[in-house]
């Protein structure tokens, strides 16, 4: 079946470091792809999305594109800070359907 | 414009009762799809309401059942309820029910089984 693997974590950074969170996926068809935040205690928030092989999608300095030929949409970001600590879930939308994985959680030290 | 909600925001029940989630979906979409998420884990489809009929399934029993009204808002119903059903219930809302509707997630229902 669809499933979606995603490096395990935490990942713990120091402010202003590089980000990288790989994420691969095997679906049957031709999904969307998406990352979503979830905060401490909260629901999860849309962070980026993209729908075609190729696509980047990008917000709040995030970036991630959408690679079909290797299945994977690899969050990046240049510099994080200590408010981006949160569990990041990479999310394969396979006719309206959104397959999660386990997600990783990410803390960001001063 | 008013985010998607969610009511209760905490619930606790007892093995073997009835519970029932509700979820207010944000002003103009007409699909609300539901996803339990466990203690640790990521989100798992449970089902999906397109225009008030059921869009999809997920693996879950039929204990799981569910409704959306005129009004697009829509209600989560869990029988005989077992300890492995405690999580947070998530409600999302959208446009539409495809592959690149973008769903919006509400707050959660926390619900503890004892």
């Amino acid at each position: 079946g669809d499933s979606v693997t995603q490096m395990e974590g935490p990942v713990t950074l120091s402010e202003e470091a590089f980000l990288t969170i790989n994420c691969t996926y095997t679906a049957t068809g031709y999904p969307s792809l998406f990352w979503y935040v979830q905060y401490p205690g909260e629901g999860l928030q849309l962070l980026l999305k993209a729908t075609k092989a190729d696509d980047k999608g990008s917000n709040k300095g995030f970036e991630a594109t959408y690679r079909k030929e290797t299945t994977s949409f690899h969050l990046e970001k240049g510099s994080v800070q200590v408010s981006d600590s949160a569990v990041y879930f990479c999310a394969p939308n396979q006719g309206g359907k959104l397959i999660f994985g386990q997600g990783t959680e990410l803390s960001v030290k001063p | 414009e008013t985010g998607v909600t969610q009511s209760p925001t905490h619930l606790i029940k007892t093995r073997g009762q009835q519970v029932t989630l509700r979820c207010s979906s944000q002003s103009g979409h007409n699909t609300v799809s539901w996803y339990q998420q466990a203690l640790g884990q990521g989100p798992q489809f449970i089902f999906q309401y397109y225009r008030e009929e059921e869009n999809g399934r997920g693996n879950f029993p039929p204990r799981f059942s569910g409704l959306q009204f005129p009004n697009y808002s829509s209600e989560l119903n869990v029988n005989a309820l077992e300890l492995d059903d405690s999580a947070l219930y998530l409600c999302a809302s959208s446009l539409g029910g495809g592959r690149t509707d973008t769903q919006y997630f509400g707050p959660g229902t926390r619900l503890t089984v004892l």
